[in-house]
């Protein structure tokens, strides 16, 4: 057990809808990371907040949004969904300290299928 | 497409076996990363290899960096079926918060 918590773990939903993820951190951990991981492309870095602040961007899509609140738990927002977004959706945490490489602790993550 | 690649994409052996994976990229990265993922759950840190061409043994494990920090590679001897699983490797940017992922090589060890 990780300490980083997902919920929902399974959500199926319809094309055009919107679904938010939920994660918890390790206690502690101020740093969030957000990845989709599906069949065909691997692990795909999507965004990283830091203390609530957005601290890195990779590929994440305008359709996609997260943020993380005051207590550290984030969100991601998946919206106008398409078949093509059905796909493991994990998050880690970490300590986020500055100029040097962190763990990331990852979560058992959130599958999602868009029917 | 994927900056990291990773091969073979698929490794099926017998216990007992010694087996390599690559890691394999253009670009440069400041450190890179072992992960290993079993089915239903996230990825597992087994290593951060820093300097290029450092070697680091976790058992029987055997991981390198290569000397122009751009490819690595994970070793097991006398595998065994509790190594059955993705192994993911990940490269490390320059500013230590964005993390490439390569498409993973998914290993079965057969008792």
């Amino acid at each position: 057990d990780s300490g980083v918590t997902q919920t929902p773990k399974h959500l199926i939903t319809a094309t055009g809808q919107r679904v938010t993820l939920r994660c918890s951190p390790r206690s502690g951990d101020l740093s969030v990371y957000w990845y989709q991981q599906s069949l065909d492309q691997g692990l795909q870095f999507l965004i990283q907040y830091y203390n609530g602040e957005e601290r890195a961007k990779g590929n994440i899509l305008e359709r996609f949004s997260a943020q993380q609140f005051p207590d550290l738990h984030s969100e991601l927002n998946l919206s106008s969904l398409e078949l093509g977004d059905s796909a493991l959706y994990f998050c880690a945490s970490s300590a986020g300290a500055l100029g040097r490489i962190d763990t990331q602790y990852f979560g058992p993550g959130t599958r999602l299928t868009v029917l | 497409t994927q900056l990291l690649e990773q091969s073979p994409q698929f490794l099926s052996i017998q216990e007992g076996e010694n087996l390599t994976v690559y890691c394999n990229s253009s670009s440069v990265f400041s450190s890179l990363q072992w992960y290993r993922q079993e089915p239903g759950e996230g990825p597992v840190l087994l290593v951060t290899v820093v300097t290029g061409g450092e070697v680091k043994k976790l058992k029987r494990l055997t991981f390198q960096f290569g000397d122009a920090r751009k490819d690595s590679s994970l070793h097991i001897t006398a595998a065994q079926p509790g190594d059955t699983g993705l192994y993911l490797c990940a490269g490390v940017g320059d500013n230590f918060n964005k993390f490439y992922f390569g498409s993973g090589t998914k290993l079965n060890v057969k008792p």
